[in-house]
């Protein structure tokens, strides 16, 4: 699968957006975009995933550049619970890709009361 | 709800000892994943189980073992747990493998101690 290229932390005030941004620029054209966090002392949870377009759900949005080497996953108002190591993962859509996630470092997201 | 549930929450072991580490799903889904997640590093993936079908990562020591009964049940065992085996071990399935639109659903993990 294609690597990612996350920020190590990043640090938001409450109630503020946050923007958090992946390279990946070495994916391919059939990769699936997708993020998953990490709550302190529980497994790893869906956020959002895309492929070209931008997509929003109810916990986030993500905006995928034009030429797809880059993505933002966007908390639209974090509060404290948002607080987590957040993972941009390609999902290979060649049929030779990994089964399972391969996870990066992720970004340790901090939220400032 | 539908959810994949680890039992125990927190495992104490003596180095040597065997250990099984059981998850549960609730979910139908056909692939179920072990993941072992070291303190600050991000989540390995172990092996998994489509189905019945077996698949280990090349680089998994033989020291872990898995078995999958039955479509609910999936089991980590450790054969001689050492010192380096202490980690978060995080069940996880998905409905088919190597799909790229799917997502994987997790557990709340198994956080092991090595004695």
């Amino acid at each position: 699968d294609a690597k990612t290229t996350q920020p190590n932390s990043m640090e938001s005030n409450e109630e503020e957006p946050v923007h958090l941004p992946c390279n990946h620029s070495t994916i391919s054209g059939t990769d699936y975009i997708h993020w998953y966090r990490q709550l302190p002392s529980q497994g790893p949870e869906y956020v959002i995933h895309g492929l070209t377009s931008n997509v929003n759900n109810r916990m986030a949005s993500l905006a995928i550049a034009e030429d797809r080497k880059s993505s933002t996953l966007i908390l639209h108002r974090a509060t404290l619970r948002d607080a987590a190591v957040y993972y941009c993962i390609l999902r290979s859509g060649s049929g030779g890709g990994a089964d399972g996630l391969t996870f990066g470092k992720g970004t340790h997201l901090i939220i400032q009361p | 709800d539908a959810m994949v549930i680890q039992n125990p929450r927190y495992q104490v072991t003596q180095f040597g000892k065997p250990v099984t580490l059981s998850c549960s799903q609730t979910l139908n889904h056909n692939v179920m994943y072990w993941y072992q997640q070291k303190s600050s590093q991000a989540p390995k993936l172990l092996f998994h189980y489509y189905d019945k079908d077996f698949n280990n990562e090349a680089d998994t020591p033989d020291n872990f073992q898995s078995r999958r009964p039955n479509t609910s049940f999936c089991f980590l065992d450790i054969r001689s747990p050492g010192l380096g085996d202490a980690a978060m071990y995080l069940c996880a399935t998905s409905r088919t493998p190597r799909t790229t639109n799917e997502k994987l659903f997790f557990g709340s993990g198994t956080q092991l101690s090595v004695l």
